[in-house]
Formats: structure tokens, sequence, C-alpha cells
């Protein structure tokens, strides 16, 4: 079974941290993705990667940031934290274009 | 842009009665849809998938989904309800042309009653 980890499942950082969530998939996926989920708005996509050191922005990427420097890691990186990037964020990896994602359990931030 | 639209926040259904999620898509090309289950406090888990051929998938849990083209939908079904159905549902449309981006509706919550 694929794996996909994330680091924490719960954090909490206060304004103007810089945060880092990590997240580690163990089947050598060429995608990963990360997501917010928030009550009533779905799953809004942040960032995503098709290969290594690549990225491309997804539809809500203002004061986010990713790196992928190795296949099966891909960091989303808040510059500055702020209240209102309190949400749960989901890690996906997936083979290819037209495979399913494979999604991590989620960290829970909080910003105060 | 692609765009997937889930109409119904909620879904209540007795146990052992059939069940419908709704979802319909907006794509420039071929659909590629998805459907995903999330139980609480955990990541979403994959269910069926549409990318070619016959218009009805089966997929895990005894799941099914009708693709309809001419109304641009992919209806989630499930002949028997049970209890342990009940979770948050999303519907989602991947696009290969770039990268698999992967956009997601807005989740229908589904109550299965005893």
């Amino acid at each position: 079974d694929v794996k996909v980890t994330q680091s924490s499942r719960y954090l909490v950082k206060r304004t103007g941290e810089k945060v880092f969530l990590e997240c580690v998939q163990d089947m050598d996926h060429e995608n990963m993705f990360w997501y917010r989920q928030d009550p009533g708005l779905g799953l809004r996509l942040i960032y995503f990667s098709y290969d290594v050191k690549m990225k491309e922005k997804g539809d809500i990427p203002e004061g986010y940031s990713v790196s992928r420097e190795k296949k099966e890691r891909f960091s989303l990186i808040l510059e500055s934290a702020s209240t209102n990037q309190t949400s749960m964020y989901l890690c996906a990896s997936s083979p290819g274009p037209l495979r399913p994602l494979h999604f991590g359990n989620g960290t829970r931030l909080t910003v105060t | 842009a692609q765009s997937v639209a889930q109409p119904e926040d909620q879904v209540n259904v007795a146990e052992g009665n059939p069940l419908t999620v709704k979802c319909t898509y907006s794509v420039s090309g071929n659909p590629y849809l998805f459907w995903y289950v999330q139980y609480p406090n955990r990541g979403l888990q994959f269910l069926l998938k549409y990318i070619t051929g016959d218009n009805l998938v089966k997929g895990s849990y005894g799941f099914e989904a009708e693709f309809n083209k001419s109304q641009t939908s992919f209806h989630l079904k499930k002949p028997s309800a049970l209890v342990s159905d009940s979770a948050l549902y999303f519907c989602a449309v991947r696009d290969p042309l770039n990268a698999g981006k992967s956009t997601f509706g807005d989740g229908t919550t589904l109550t299965v009653k005893p």
C-alpha cells in the first residue's frame, strides 16, 4: 500500500512564524500536491509538483511556497504565518496524471 | 478551466435504501473523473474513477458511479446504504495536460441512519 506521511497531525504556531509542513511518500510517485481543506470550501489546491525541483502554483498559492529537492519529499512553507492560514492541510501523491491521488492524514494547523 | 459541482451539502438516507450523491463537471476536453471518501480526522481515500469505456463504473465498498456525457454528470450510487457509509464524499476531475492537476468539489456529507 502507498503510504503518504505528514510529519505532524496537529500544529500550533504564532502569527509571523515561519512554518514548515513536511510530506513524504514511499512509492516513487512523480506527482505531489498540497491542498488546504476548510468547511464548506472543499479542497483547494495550493501548489503541486510533477517532478523533482519542479513546482506549479495551484489556485491559492499566496502566502505559501514549496520545496521538492527529493522525489519522495514535498514541503509546504508558510513564510509568515497568519491567522487566516489556520486550516487542515492535506498532502497527496500520484504515480501519473490519470491515476488516483493518495492522501496523507492531514495536518491541522492553528495560527494564533 | 475545469470545475466540479456537488449541488448537495448533505444527503440523508435510511440504512438499506439506495443512495445517490450528485456531481456535475465542466472541462474543455475529455473528462477524467474520480470519487473519494473522507472519514473523520483522516485523509481522502479513492473510491472509483472514470477515464474511458463503460459509463457505469464499479468501485470499492459496493459503490458505483454513472457517467453521463450529455448531462455532464458523474453521480455516485450504492444500491443499499450502510450506517458505516456515513462520511464526506468528494468528486474530482483531473487535467492530464496540466500535470494531472486535480480540482475537487466542495464535498457532500452523507448520513445513513439506522
